[in-house]
């Protein structure tokens, strides 16, 4: 088994700039997170999807973040216009269901936004 | 969400257990305590979960209280590679992990 498969590793933009983050999450798993962490406000749970469908986007800063899942084993994290205060590492994560169940990580996006 | 406290950072001698805490006091009665740890910037890595009993696996055991309200992860003989930021989390029905600042552990030689 792979794991959960995130690229690219690492992206380095302009302030303006669109940047897309994607994420291939453990085959059979129903349940797919995008986490961003950073050393002032630690690990965020941006949004989750259930099935493919976004169950809880309360985390998602604004709205030039947008998330996708269009089938099970692809979802990706958008930011249009991209911002300085967007540079962090973004995790993805999947689980075989939403509830109590065990998170598989991935390896990250080192976003830098300049 | 239900939260967890962790103390910010612990140091452990190395070939010894090291035993982290964790309080949560307002969780409710179907939420699972689980246990991750992140070493440098890799992605968080699963070590343990329970709901009310103690629980041990090939990584480390659990031991939640008997009102649940805290829990304590222990790794019976620590390692430097055991340094490492541990996070407890509470899972929710919802399906939310809402990771806090976690414990530092520092193996020391």
């Amino acid at each position: 088994d792979a794991g959960v498969i995130q690229s690219p590793r690492h992206e380095v933009t302009e302030m303006g700039q669109e940047v897309t983050l994607r994420c291939k999450p453990i085959s059979g798993h129903n349940s797919l997170f995008w986490y961003r962490q950073t050393m002032m406000r630690g690990l965020e749970l941006l949004i989750y999807f259930n099935n493919n469908v976004p169950i809880d986007d309360s985390g998602m800063p604004e709205d030039r973040f947008s998330a996708k899942m269009p089938n099970a084993s692809f979802s990706t994290l958008k930011i249009q216009p991209s911002e300085p205060r967007d540079s962090a590492v973004y995790f993805c994560a999947s689980s075989p269901e939403a509830t109590n169940e065990k998170l598989f990580f991935g390896s990250g996006t080192q976003l830098s936004v300049l | 969400d239900a939260k967890t406290t962790q103390p910010p950072s612990m140091d452990c001698a190395e070939g010894r257990a090291a035993n982290l805490p964790c309080n949560h006091s307002t969780i409710s009665g179907n939420e699972y305590v689980y246990w991750y740890r992140q070493i440098h910037s890799q992605g968080p890595q699963y070590i343990i979960h329970g709901l009310k009993n103690n629980e041990t696996n090939e990584m480390a055991s659990l031991i939640i209280t008997e009102d649940r309200k805290s829990s304590t992860l222990i790794l019976p003989h620590a390692t430097l590679r055991d340094t490492a930021v541990y996070y407890c989390i509470l899972r929710t029905n919802a399906g939310k992990s809402t990771f806090g600042d976690g414990t530092t552990l520092t193996v020391k030689p």
